[in-house]
């Protein structure tokens, strides 16, 4: 049984450019969630998706965007990047909500 | 929003020792309060969860206590052994949305 798959693992990023960034939750699994890691702190959370929706959002710009398919896969955009959104990105998953939320391994985003 | 504080930073503790983190919360409206733990290079694990309706739940050497009145919820680890070294996250949630984490306790068990 696969759990939560995350692609890809490292990327590097020059400062304005765009990325995306991909998750496939656990099997049996319909709620995606990101975060956001910065080194040496705890996950801030960036936004929700169920059954195609984003149900909340963090405190995070406009920037950061993010889809979820009808196979409950998931994408992270984030456009305009800042050296500031260097960070290791993690997707989780849950059935219906956060109890039991699964990690994914996560992307290092290094933005240069 | 919920905020969720925990202390110590860090922890060295002796192979064989306790070792017990502590959180606090300020949402009176959280009922989820997971544990994880993350090694070097990985992804963090939920190691242990208790719910607002118990106040303490025990799995093999960790366990985890929750006082709702002051707000606050620990965990502990008994006979800590070298591969328990990891950091450790406490979250809370007063809905099925975020997950707010605290900021970490790096743990070191001394051998």
């Amino acid at each position: 049984d696969a759990g939560v798959t995350q692609s890809p693992t490292h990327l590097i990023k020059t400062r304005g450019q765009q990325v995306t960034l991909r998750c496939s939750p656990k099997s049996g699994h319909d709620t995606v969630s990101w975060y956001q890691q910065a080194l040496g702190q705890g996950p801030q959370f960036i936004f929700q998706y169920y059954e195609e929706e984003e149900r909340q959002r963090g405190n995070f710009p406009d920037r950061f965007s993010g889809h979820q398919f009808p196979n409950y896969s998931s994408e992270l955009n984030v456009n305009a990047l800042l050296l500031g959104d260097s960070a290791l990105y993690l997707c989780a998953s849950a059935h219906r909500g956060v109890n039991g939320y699964t990690f994914g391994s996560g992307t290092r985003l290094t933005v240069v | 929003g919920e905020n969720v504080e925990q202390h110590p930073s860090t922890l060295s503790v002796q192979e064989g020792d306790s070792a017990v983190i502590k959180c606090t919360y300020s949402d009176s409206a959280s009922n989820y309060f997971p544990w994880y733990k993350q090694e070097l290079g990985k992804r963090p694990q939920l190691i242990i969860d208790i719910r607002s309706n118990v106040g303490e739940k025990k799995d093999q050497r960790i366990a985890v206590t929750l006082n709702k009145t002051a707000k606050h919820f620990s965990l502990h680890i008994t006979e800590t052994q070298p591969e328990d070294s990891a950091v450790y996250f406490c979250a809370a949630t007063p809905n099925d949305y975020k997950l707010s984490f605290g900021a970490g306790t790096t743990v070191t068990v001394r051998a």
